[in-house]
Formats: structure tokens, sequence, C-alpha cells
């Protein structure tokens, strides 16, 4: 099976700033790794995936997240962050194979919160 | 991207009753169907997994009986929580994979048993 970890649970920061949120994953096959952002009694909207290739993805509202195989993180960065970002975020993991294929496992979740 | 219609997005009823949530994919089929559930600063926990035509398959510690899945078609899965109790409270999200196994979440149902 596969497991995710969000080491963050809460990221305080001011408008402007830069922002990294964390998440390592565990696995024994292969993955897709994805970031959702859900804002308050939302369901999840897709931010930016991981399917191959670049290890350096960008995503939607100027979000973008690094593969890093080694270290199997998948952190997401953002170079200013605006109030409107202020919402929870979540990292999940797909296995390419096995008898999970297709099944999202998530993270717990970071709630960032821009301050202005 | 794909769209996941969930409804109704809240809905506050009477403990012992039962209620309906629908999940409709808008513009694409889905095969396969999931119901999460979301307890206040949590991350989502699956509960089951809808297959057209088939049972829904449910993970360990959820009720099948209290919490019923029907998949009667491709753009349709339905969750009906029976006989609510407070407890049953939370926000219950569904999920739709296409057909390349992408993932399309509807807006989630926030359920109040009073």
């Amino acid at each position: 099976a596969q497991s995710v970890t969000q080491l963050d649970s809460q990221v305080p920061v001011f408008e402007e700033a830069p922002v990294e949120l964390r998440c390592n994953y565990s696995s024994s096959v292969s993955v897709y790794l994805f970031w959702y952002v859900q804002y308050p009694n939302q369901g999840l909207q897709l931010l930016l995936k991981y399917l191959s290739g670049s290890t350096l993805v960008k995503g939607i509202n100027g979000f973008e997240a690094e593969f890093n195989k080694s270290q199997t993180s998948f952190h997401l960065r953002k170079p200013s962050v605006h109030i409107s970002d202020t919402a929870e975020y979540f990292c999940a993991v797909r296995a390419l194979r096995g008898s999970t294929l297709g099944r999202l496992y998530f993270g717990r979740g970071t709630q960032l919160t821009v301050w202005p | 991207g794909a769209v996941v219609s969930q409804h109704p997005s809240r809905v506050i009823c009477k403990s012992g009753t039962s209620v309906k949530i629908e999940c409709r994919s808008l513009d694409f089929q889905a095969t396969t169907m999931f119901w999460y559930r979301q307890f206040p600063k949590q991350s989502l926990m699956l509960m089951a997994t809808s297959n057209e035509g088939s049972k829904a398959t449910y993970e360990q510690g959820v009720e099948k009986d209290k919490f019923l899945i029907n998949h009667a078609s491709l753009t349709l899965s339905t969750l009906t929580v029976t006989s609510a109790h407070p407890e049953d409270s939370s926000f219950y999200i569904c999920s739709a994979r296409d057909r390349v196994l992408e993932a399309f979440f509807g807006q989630g149902t926030r359920l109040t048993v009073v």
C-alpha cells in the first residue's frame, strides 16, 4: 500500500511571501503524485500532478511542485502568496499498478493561512 | 476539466431518518466512483468504492447496511445514510474516475443530524 505524510498541519505566512508545503510518500511501486486544494465546505480541486517526465510541474494559481524520487518527496511551492490562497492543501499518491491501482491515498492536509 | 456534481450541498435531518446524496459525472462516464467522509480539520477517509453495475466495496470499519451505495449507471452513484444519528454528521465527498483513471471531486455534502 501507499502512504503520504504532510509534516506541517498548519502553515501561516504573510501575503507576498514565498511558501513551501511539504509532502513525503511511501510506496513499494511507482506512483503518480497530486496536490489538491480545498476551500471551506467545498470539494477538492486539482492543483497539479506528476505523472512522468520533467520533475518540476507547474499547476494552477501559480503553484509548482518538484518530484524528488530519491527523497520520495513532492513539495508544493509558490513564490508569492495571496490572501485568496488561504485553504487546505492535500497531497495524494496513486499506484501505477497492483491491487490498489486507481485508488488515491491522501495526506492529512496542510492548512495554509495567508495574513495581510 | 471534467465536472462532478454532488447534491445536496447541505442537508439537515432528524435522527432516525434516512438521507440520500447523489453524485453525478456530467460530461464523462465514470465506471468507478469513490465516497469519502471528512471530519473537521482532517483528511478524507475512503468509505467505499462503487463500480457501475456491481456491489460496492466497503473499507474496513464502514457499515454497509448503514451507508448504502448504489451505482446504477455510468453517470450516477448515490449514498444513502440510513437511520441517521448525530455521530453521522460529517462532510461527505464523492469522486468519479474517468477511463484514464483521473479523479474528479464533487463539491461535498454537509450532513447535520439533529
